[in-house]
């Protein structure tokens, strides 16, 4: 069965330093994953998503991610936080064939970021 | 393009009391999806519908809720009756299908309901 561990529910950075979320997932085929982003009081955004194309994939405000098969990875990153990122961050996975986009979100990560 | 809309935004009912949550789909897509979201269980899908037909209902709690669809543009979710414990975020998501496991779900505002 497939399924997504968010390493970390918290992570606090400073103003103009690197975030990195993380994410391993668990899947018997070929995933699909997804990133989203939950603002306060605001439903799910996506981010950016990994269809089996080119492995590093950028996504909005900057982010990107890059699936490691090795590692059955895929971590969020950009390079210089800026205050308006706080948020919380889930990754998922597509699960099922045909036409289902059913996804498995991970438990989220919360992102503080500092002055 | 207006996205997925979802009514009341907020909703606060006391326990025993029916309560119906509604979503209106982006025009075109033919999945949509109903969510649940607290801080215990993180979120957790109810059900989904593929035109218009209920596909998996694996996760809807209990006999208290039910969901239909009964047009492309129109979904309800209904609890009755509540409980303290349904108190939650519920989010409703649609997507198109063309694409399957591919395709992104865009999610509404969500409804925040307290059962007291």
């Amino acid at each position: 069965a497939q399924s997504v561990t968010q390493l970390g529910s918290h992570v606090s950075v400073s103003e103009g330093a690197l975030v990195l979320l993380r994410c391993n997932y668990s899947s018997s085929v070929p995933p699909y994953l997804f990133w989203y982003v939950q603002y306060p009081n605001q439903g799910l955004q996506l981010l950016l998503k990994y269809t089996s194309a080119a492995t590093l994939v950028k996504g909005i405000n900057g982010f990107e991610a890059e699936f490691k098969k090795s590692e059955t990875s895929f971590h969020l990153t950009k390079p210089s936080a800026h205050m308006s990122d706080a948020a919380e961050y889930f990754c998922a996975v597509s699960v099922g064939g045909g036409a289902t986009n059913k996804l498995i979100f991970g438990t989220g990560t919360l992102l503080a970021v500092q002055p | 393009d207006a996205g997925v809309i979802q009514s009341p935004r907020h909703e606060v009912t006391e326990m025993g009391q029916e309560v119906t949550l509604r979503c209106k789909p982006i025009s075109g897509h033919n999945s949509l999806f109903w969510y649940r979201q607290t801080m215990m269980r993180g979120l957790e899908l109810l059900i989904y519908f593929n035109n218009n037909v209920p596909i998996d209902d694996s996760g809807m709690p209990e006999d208290r809720f039910s969901a239909k669809m009964p047009n492309a543009s129109f979904s309800t979710l209904k609890i009755q009756p509540s409980e303290p414990r349904d108190s939650a975020v519920y989010f409703c998501a649609s997507s198109r299908t063309s694409g399957g496991a591919r395709e992104t779900q865009y999610f509404g505002p969500g409804t925040r309901l307290l059962v007291l």
